[in-house]
């Protein structure tokens, strides 16, 4: 199957500063992202969805000006969270695809803590 | 409002018993319906799409449109079948998101 990477895999930073995680598809071409969080005992709930050259549509209730995405190119996508704070820490993962209905494809995850 | 339920957090079976691993689903129309697994310290992965009506690693879904499930089941456990398995929908039409539920950690004892 298709291969996605995150990086990094676990990052820890100071409340206030901005944090950079990359997604990757090594083997194809995702023209579709999507960058979910989880939370300890809950599901994965989508953030965002990314199309490359265009701008994110967010879900409801997720602030664009503090999660911001780039998909700039079709192997990689980008989520900055900006000014972290304690409750920002979660798992975050994301997924890419071919296009908006095929398979999705998953990352590892990074594990964001913010103290 | 599309939501997935999966009641049961965590489900023992010993080996060689019967799986079934709930997925209740609320959704106006013909939704497609996913099984996702997760194996330890793995990524997430497809299963299988209820539409395909394959077999999967021994897996089956099984839709029931009137109780609205899509329960996960199979024959005869094995001990590689320990995961964590996530129910997801998406929607009819266009470009429709998917929504995961909780997920329920199945655990085979030898």
């Amino acid at each position: 199957g298709a291969v996605v990477s995150q990086h990094p895999s676990w990052v820890i930073c100071k409340s206030g500063t901005s944090v950079k995680i990359e997604c990757r598809s090594l083997d194809f071409q995702a023209t579709t992202m999507f960058w979910y969080r989880q939370f300890p005992k809950q599901s994965l709930m989508l953030m965002a969805t990314s199309n490359e050259g265009s701008k994110a549509t967010y879900e409801q209730g997720v602030e664009k000006d503090k999660f911001l995405i780039n998909h700039a190119s079709l192997t990689l996508s980008t989520l900055t969270v900006t000014s972290a704070h304690p409750e920002d820490s979660s798992f975050y993962i994301c997924s890419a695809s071919e296009g908006l209905d095929n398979e999705q494809f998953f990352g590892p995850g990074t594990r964001l803590t913010v103290l | 409002a599309q939501r997935v339920t999966q009641p049961e957090k965590l489900l023992s079976v010993f080996k060689g018993a019967p799986v079934e691993l709930k997925c209740n689903y609320s959704y106006s129309g013909s939704p497609e319906l996913f099984w996702y697994v997760q194996y330890s310290r793995q990524r997430l992965q497809l299963l299988l799409r209820h539409i395909s009506r394959e077999s999967i690693k021994g897996f089956t879904a099984d839709l029931n449109k009137g109780e609205t499930s899509v329960h996960l089941k199979k024959p005869f456990a094995q001990e590689e079948d320990s995961a964590m398995y996530y129910c997801a929908l998406r929607g009819a039409g266009g470009y429709q998101k998917v929504t995961f539920g909780i997920g329920t950690k199945l655990q085979v004892i030898p």
